[in-house]
């Protein structure tokens, strides 16, 4: 296992067409993470799950977000009618609980036009 | 809300200098991670504090968490233009949720 695989690498979407992005956890990690990160500015947690269980979704996420891990594993971050404002590095991290560290995937960066 | 700050937002230094970085918050953390990032990639772990007081080191950098593990500073002895990056610090909530501060942008000037 290389780490954690977040596909795509980039998107350039049109403002309102709607986008999906994959994240594949490292293996046995049942903690993953979403965050969003604008240009020079700290990662903006969006939500988590442990397993498939989501645990928490940001207040500042609109109902356009929504996020699944079906089975455990990896995970989709889908944002409908996209807006120039969701324009932003999409990351996404895993862990496991009794650990402290999150392992962050190189991101989808996220251009709205 | 637990919420972290650092310190200074913005560094540009030269070559061969010292510098140290800050992270503070009200809260108690569980844990503190420093990561670096570089420009279009994810952050990259450095360290992982967990105990009050504690100090690590790696190579040129040292890591340090405060007593009551509400704050931590980062040390860099003679900089080089190869640390030039963001820095985050990072906390871990009592339910495991991690947490960021903005950073600190460092420029290391050859």
């Amino acid at each position: 296992d290389t780490g954690v695989s977040q596909d795509p690498r980039h998107k350039i979407t049109k403002r309102g067409q709607n986008v999906t992005f994959r994240c594949d956890p490292i293996s046995e990690h049942n903690r993953l993470y979403w965050y969003r990160q604008t240009l020079g500015q700290g990662p903006e947690f969006l939500t988590y799950f442990q397993n498939e269980a989501q645990l928490e979704k940001s207040r500042l996420l609109s109902d356009r977000f929504s996020a699944e891990r079906p089975k455990g594993s990896f995970s989709t971050l889908e944002i409908q009618r996209t807006e120039q404002g969701d324009s932003a590095m999409y990351l996404c991290a895993s862990s496991l609980p009794r650990y402290t560290e999150a392992f962050f995937g190189q991101g989808t960066r996220l251009t709205v036009v | 809300t637990q919420l972290l700050e650092q310190s200074p937002q913005f560094l540009s230094i030269q070559e061969g200098e010292n510098l140290t970085v800050y992270c503070n918050s009200s809260s108690v953390f569980s844990s503190l991670q420093w990561y670096r990032q570089e420009p279009g990639e994810g952050p990259v772990l450095l360290v992982t504090v967990v105990t009050g007081g504690e100090v690590k080191k790696l190579k040129r950098l040292t890591f340090q968490f405060g007593d009551a593990r509400k704050d931590s500073s980062l040390h860099i002895t003679a900089a080089q233009p190869g640390d030039t990056g963001l820095y985050l610090c990072a906390g871990k909530t009592s339910y495991d949720k991690v947490i960021f501060g903005p950073g600190t942008s460092l420029s290391v000037i050859p």
